[in-house]
């Protein structure tokens, strides 16, 4: 157990619709990092926030935002959904030397 | 721009074989992390080891090695006396901390260990 949480564990939505994924990271993390995982697009990185403000930018489309909270809990909104954001979600929380430690995922199948 | 190449797509080994699992990173920094993660049939990734650019002594873990050589930019993992446990798929990642932050992932090599 990495000590990040995720919910929900599964999502079913239908194209068009908008969603919300939350994340919880380890205990004194300050980082959290989105990441998405599709069967032909690998493990891809998509924003990190840290304390608050967002640090890097990925590969994250313009119908999809995140925002890290006072709390340091995150949530990444996929918006007007399609097809292909079918996929596994993964959010991660970082340490100091860049070490993420990845929450168990959320599985988004658009129908 | 920074790159990380898996070419091991799949390995198949039999119980208590080694196996040597093989990552080629690209970058011009001077100054990166680069990792080895674990992804179980579950689905959760694993955190294994992070070496900095700056320290390429070799890390012997259990039945789990790396080595680190900068001179042919590889990172690789060695899995000695594999067992059905090991049997995941591993990802190598290069995270650039200079300048504009990078969180690179190889394809992943998936490894079945056969009993």
């Amino acid at each position: 157990d990495s000590g990040v949480t995720q919910t929900p564990k599964h999502l079913i939505t239908a194209t068009g619709q908008r969603v919300t994924l939350r994340c919880s990271p380890r205990s004194g993390d300050l980082s959290v990092y989105w990441y998405q995982q599709s069967l032909d697009q690998g493990l891809q990185f998509l924003i990190q926030y840290y304390n608050g403000e967002e640090r890097a930018k990925g590969n994250i489309l313009e119908r999809f935002s995140a925002q890290q909270f006072p709390d340091l809990h995150s949530e990444l909104n996929l918006s007007s959904l399609e097809l292909g954001d079918s996929a596994l979600y993964f959010c991660a929380s970082g340490d100091l030397q860049e070490t993420q430690y990845f929450g168990p995922g959320t599985r988004l199948l658009v129908l | 721009a920074q790159k990380v190449t898996q070419a091991q797509t799949e390995i198949s080994v039999v119980e208590k074989e080694d196996v040597t699992l093989d990552c080629v990173y690209e970058t011009r920094d001077t100054t990166y992390y680069l990792f080895w993660y674990k992804q179980p049939p579950s689905g959760e990734l694993v955190f294994l080891i992070r070496r900095n650019s700056f320290d390429e002594q070799n890390e012997i873990s259990g039945r789990y090695s790396w080595n680190f050589q900068k001179s042919t930019s590889s990172f690789n993992f060695t899995i000695t006396a594999s067992q059905v446990v090991d049997s995941a798929v591993y990802f190598c990642a290069l995270i650039r901390t200079s300048g504009t932050y990078k969180y690179i992932f190889g394809t992943g090599t998936r490894l079945k260990v056969l009993a």
